[in-house]
């Protein structure tokens, strides 16, 4: 079945520095990725959408990679705050009208 | 400012009583959605509605159902609350899928609904 697989231990990094986060699936190619933040007790808010004939998008200091090859997708955040602490949340398109969500993975940025 | 609103931040029913969640969306969106989140799990979809009185199961959708009688309405319904349902629900909303076109296909999520069955 399809799958959305991301890192589900925790990231921490310092204030300043780039954190990556990774974003695999299995079992099919989806058409688009999206990425999307949750702070605890909200629902997850969209960030970024890329297409798979897309290798790399950005807005701001956010930074996503589409590799159709490998099957994933990376998502960067450089010069990190800790108001970037947050789970993210990555999800594909799952058929029509429907996303496929993975996980998450919790982002700790330290001061 | 779009939103989406969830009747309640916080649930508690027993077991057995039927539990309705309402949403409700103003940016006039085709899709709506119910998801439930469970902490290593991630968002596992119950329903969805692509429009009014139209509805297709997700990947869980047993001990629910739904209710869209209003495009910007979408209710969902625990007939008979468990201690398994115990969960936080999410409800979102989109625009209709346009395949490659659609540059608007996010979805756009209430703060979520906090229900404990005890």
């Amino acid at each position: 079945s399809q799958k959305i697989e991301q890192n589900s231990e925790a990231l921490n990094i310092q204030e300043g520095k780039t954190a990556t986060l990774t974003c695999n699936y299995t079992n099919y190619s989806p058409a688009y990725l999206q990425w999307y933040r949750q702070d605890p007790g909200r629902g997850p808010v969209f960030l970024l959408l890329i297409r798979e004939n897309e290798k790399e998008k950005r807005k701001e200091r956010l930074k996503v990679t589409f590799d159709t090859t490998l099957k994933q997708s990376l998502f960067h955040i450089t010069a990190s705050q800790p108001a970037d602490s947050a789970t993210y949340l990555c999800a594909a398109r799952g058929g029509y009208n429907k996303l496929i969500f993975g996980a998450g993975t919790r982002l700790a940025v330290h001061p | 400012d779009v939103k989406v609103t969830q009747s309640s931040r916080y649930l508690v029913k027993r077991t057995g009583e039927k539990v309705f969640l309402e949403c409700v969306q103003d940016m006039d969106h085709e899709n709506m959605f119910w998801y439930r989140q469970d902490p290593g799990l991630g968002l596992r979809l119950i329903y969805f509605s692509y429009d009014v009185k139209m509805k297709e199961k997700g990947d869980i959708p047993e001990g629910y159902s739904v209710s869209r009688e209003k495009k910007e309405r979408f209710s969902l319904i625990l007939e008979s609350a468990s201690t398994n349902q115990t969960s936080m629900y999410l409800c979102a909303s989109s625009t209709r899928d346009r395949g490659m076109l659609s540059s608007y296909n996010e979805q756009f999520f209430g703060p979520g609904t906090r229900l404990t069955v005890l």
